[in-house]
């Protein structure tokens, strides 16, 4: 699969554990953001969005937070899977626009 | 993706040749967007489009351009390809309003320009 994040931060976590994934966005005006998985050799998949209005939103063993004081998204998985090894990418989209900016990932590896 | 289908998978080809890469989706979804992945950018706006002949540039659009004639359809042309035009392109697709649920993306055209 194509090598796009050789220079990634990169989160490593036990199977079973959590992982907690931090993204700093850049627009405090911005009203919708979204996280999005990249596996090896595909594009990126949605996996949970949030609106501005609200702080938490949960998915099955996923939960995404925000923080809109300090401009901070984080996506929350629970007892983290091999399956879940991945790139992922927060996104965040301004009003009036249907353009997302997309931050520049965290490679999550799950170590057996 | 089944509703968005990117070809060709991988394609190389010679400096200064022109490539189309093709995008495809089934939705009838109206935008449509280009965008380049390369290490330690992340991905980055080449062009997007509202509707069916309606296109506007993104952040890294030079020596790209593009077409809509069908809402279905959202080809990327590199005019004269460079070796900077080395990358990864994605397609992505929207049904939903400004306000809605994000894109849907392909599964990438990896170019190698030489």
């Amino acid at each position: 699969g194509e090598s796009v994040g050789l220079h990634l931060p990169t989160l490593s976590v036990q199977e079973g554990d959590n992982s907690i994934i931090n993204c700093a966005y850049s627009n405090s005006a911005s009203d919708y953001f979204i996280w999005y998985k990249q596996e090896s050799g595909k594009g990126p998949q949605f996996i949970i969005d949030i609106r501005s209005n609200m702080d938490k939103r949960q998915g099955q063993r996923v939960t995404v937070l925000l923080n809109k004081t300090v401009k901070h998204l984080s996506l929350q998985i629970a007892a983290t899977q091999p399956g879940d090894s991945a790139v992922y990418f927060c996104a965040e989209k301004s009003p009036g626009t249907y353009k997302y900016i997309f931050g520049t990932g965290t490679r999550l590896k799950v170590l057996a | 993706d089944a509703g968005i289908t990117q070809s060709p998978r991988y394609k190389i080809t010679e400096t200064g040749r022109q490539v189309t890469l093709m995008c495809h989706q089934t939705w009838s979804h109206s935008y449509m967007f280009w965008y380049r992945q390369d290490l330690g950018h992340g991905l980055r706006l080449i062009y997007y489009s509202a509707a069916a002949d309606i296109t506007d540039k993104g952040e890294v659009s030079d020596g790209y351009v593009v077409s809509r004639s069908k809402t279905e359809n959202f080809p990327l042309t590199l005019e004269s390809a460079t070796r900077s035009q080395t990358s990864v392109y994605f397609c992505a697709s929207s049904g939903i309003d400004r306000d809605g649920y994000g894109y849907t993306f392909g599964s990438g055209t990896r170019l190698t320009v030489v």
